[in-house]
């Protein structure tokens, strides 16, 4: 079945630092990739997601880029600012009109340094 | 608007104990989705219903667990005999049923089975 790896776990970054988190996903057939944020005692928010017929999407300070061939996606967040820290949790799906059924990461701990 | 809601916030009870969790989606969302969270992973997916009937109840664990929406707004999970393996964070997400439809999460209700 599908699998994804998420790194690196923790990462602390300057304030106005960038911060790249990776995926990697083991299923070719997958063609999905959501990204989450989850705040400390809120449910997980839907932030951005890209299909795999795209490579690279933006919105405003953050971006996913997605390599299919390395079966590798990728959250970029430049400028960071205190109010990003969160647990961040990348996830795959095989079908994007059933995204219930995502094989999620373990999930990145973003820590902004002021 | 107010957001998806769930009650109660956190929940201690005994091994082999019966609870119930329940969930207020967004109104008008026809889809209500139920996961389990554990600490240090991504959400794993229980069961979903359009309406009232369980559209997937393919995540469901065990017999012991079971959810009913009656009248297709307020769910509740039910949890018979719990075990200490239960305890994690029970999160509860809507939207309007359509394929693909973004999620709405509910900020769950931490389950402690002492």
């Amino acid at each position: 079945g599908e699998n994804v790896e998420q790194h690196p776990s923790t990462l602390s970054v300057q304030e106005g630092d960038s911060a790249v988190i990776k995926c990697t996903y083991s299923d070719s057939a997958s063609n999905y990739f959501p990204w989450y944020k989850q705040e400390l005692g809120k449910g997980p928010q839907l932030i951005i997601d890209i299909r795999s017929n795209v490579g690279e999407k933006k919105d405003q300070r953050i971006a996913v880029t997605l390599n299919k061939t390395a079966k590798h996606f990728s959250l970029h967040i430049t400028e960071t600012q205190p109010e990003d820290s969160a647990v961040y949790f990348c996830a795959a799906s095989w079908d994007m009109d059933s995204n219930y059924q995502l094989i999620w990461g373990a999930g990145t701990k973003l820590i902004i340094k002021p | 608007g107010a957001g998806v809601s769930q009650t109660p916030s956190n929940k201690v009870t005994e091994k082999g104990k019966y609870v119930e969790l329940r969930c207020d989606p967004i109104s008008g969302h026809t889809a209500l989705y139920w996961y389990r969270q554990s600490l240090g992973q991504g959400p794993e997916f229980l069961i979903y219903f359009q309406g009232t009937g369980a559209a997937d109840d393919s995540g469901l664990p065990n017999d012991r667990f079971f959810a009913v929406r009656p009248e297709g707004s307020v769910s509740t999970l039910k949890i018979q005999r719990t075990e200490r393996g239960d305890s994690a964070v029970y999160l509860c997400a809507s939207n309007n049923g359509l394929a693909g439809a973004e999620q709405y999460f509910g900020p769950g209700t931490r389950l402690t089975v002492t």
